[in-house]
């Protein structure tokens, strides 16, 4: 069965850099059908798909986010990871990380909470 | 970005009830769009991929379907861990993007 886990700090300060990871286990990021997700979800902004990436790097961001987000992917710890710069309190949310193919995330994390605050 | 405008955004049913929600996309999505289920303090699950298409493991009183430019989720009879918010998104291109939601609660 396959799990995805965030981690990662919980409060990140303004300005600052939020950095989170996914460990998956009961897949490999190794494959050549799915993309690796994240999508957060605040009271304000409802769900929003922040980019995926592929175990070969190829990655898609929201254009809204492009400029401040990255994933990249470590097959040999099977994670992938997402780092955001220059946060405000707008990016105050739940993060989820989400394996998908080319359509739709099919199997989601449980979530973290990130607040951004000083 | 496409926009996806579920309504309604809220409703009250009780068990057994047919319940429908509907969701339009601000451009044609050719059948890409999907349903999920999220129940307080979870992340959501995906219910209906491609239009109509059922997830494995998910029960045949959810139903996906088309009309106009209109695509329908149908809980043919609502049962009471259905009580729960539900989301459309369209796959068609990225960014992918979600309706705001529809809070299906007891009457």
């Amino acid at each position: 069965q396959v799990q995805l886990q965030e981690s990662g700090p919980g409060l990140v300060k303004p300005s600052e850099t939020l950095s989170l990871t996914c460990t998956v286990s009961g897949d490999s990021v190794r494959s050549d059908i799915y993309y690796w997700n994240w999508i957060r979800q605040s009271p304000g902004k409802g769900l929003e798909w922040i980019g995926y990436i592929s175990y070969r790097g190829a990655a898609k961001y929201n254009p809204s986010l492009n400029s401040r987000v990255s994933i990249s992917v470590d097959t040999s710890k099977n994670q992938f990871s997402l780092r955001m710069t220059s946060v405000t309190a707008a990016d105050t949310a739940i993060y989820y990380c989400a394996r998908s193919g080319i359509y739709y995330p099919n199997v989601w994390g449980r979530g973290t909470v990130v607040t951004v605050s000083s | 970005d496409i926009r996806m405008t579920q309504s309604p955004s809220s409703l009250s049913a009780s068990v057994g009830d047919r319940v429908t929600i509907s969701c339009r996309a601000s451009q044609n999505i050719h059948f890409y769009l999907n349903w999920y289920q999220q129940k307080p303090g979870k992340a959501p699950n995906l219910l209906i991929y491609s239009t109509s298409s059922l997830q494995s493991g998910v029960p045949s009183r959810f139903r996906g379907s088309e009309s106009g430019t209109d695509y329908i989720l149908t809980i043919t009879s609502l049962q009471p861990e259905d009580f729960a918010t539900y989301y459309c998104q369209q796959g068609f291109t990225t960014p992918w993007t979600f309706g705001q939601g529809t809070r299906v609660e007891m009457k």
